[in-house]
């Protein structure tokens, strides 16, 4: 597809459990980006991904969240021991990377995660 | 960590008036942007301002970057119901990639 693809769209999952939520960002885009998105909130950083490797990892909130991206292309967030809290919408986002601004980031429609 | 404060949190207005949002934060950004976000989407982004002063349209939409760098306002001229959504703010560090973005504006349109 033409733009930045996540899956699943809605995860209930119950607290304790492990979950995944894939990105697929736009093809050629090397910078890859996750948010979290409360309830009535604008999106919160998580983390930042220039190619395979992880450039800001400032935003994840402790040690139960984890990000990866072997291949450069797809990512892969994961949630362990969920928590109430942990219910919101996380999106992806991707950006061309280069030595000239701008780098536009482009949002994919997020991942429900509601935690019972 | 930084903040953005922007207001009004809520907007009712009448199709065909204009409207006019504001973000301010505690610290200097290098790069203002305007998102807009409509239910079960990302963020699409309105506008990008990237020098303090700068005044910048897209079509019935302006925004500019304050002087000081700590704010930043967009207007919305002549609304209609396409307009309904949540307006967000964000800016963005030199250097860095992350963007800090506002609580939003949700703008409802009255028939």
């Amino acid at each position: 597809g033409a733009g930045v693809s996540q899956t699943p769209s809605n995860k209930v999952t119950e607290k304790g459990k492990y979950v995944e939520l894939r990105c697929d960002p736009i093809s050629g885009h090397t910078a890859l980006y996750w948010y979290r998105q409360s309830l009535g909130q604008g999106p919160e950083f998580l983390i930042y991904f220039q190619g395979t490797g992880a450039a800001d990892d400032s935003g994840l909130p402790n040690d139960r969240f984890f990000a990866v991206r072997p291949e450069g292309s797809v990512s892969t967030l994961k949630i362990q021991r969920t928590e109430r809290g942990d219910s919101a919408v996380y999106l992806c986002a991707s950006s061309f990377t280069g030595t000239s601004a701008p780098r536009e980031q482009f949002f994919g429609p997020g991942t429900r995660l509601t935690v019972l | 960590g930084q903040q953005l404060n922007q207001s009004p949190q809520s907007m009712f207005i009448q199709e065909g008036e204009d409207v006019s949002m504001n973000c301010t934060s505690s610290s200097i950004f290098n790069t203002w942007l305007w998102y807009k976000q409509e239910p079960g989407e990302g963020p699409v982004l309105l506008i990008a301002l990237y020098k303090a002063g700068e005044l910048t349209s897209n079509g019935r939409l302006t925004a500019q970057f304050g002087i000081t760098r700590k704010d930043s306002f967009l207007n919305i001229s002549a609304s209609i119901p396409s307009d309904v959504g949540i307006y967000f703010c964000a800016g963005q560090n030199k250097g860095a990639q992350k963007l800090v973005f506002g609580q939003g504006t949700r703008l409802t349109i009255n028939p």
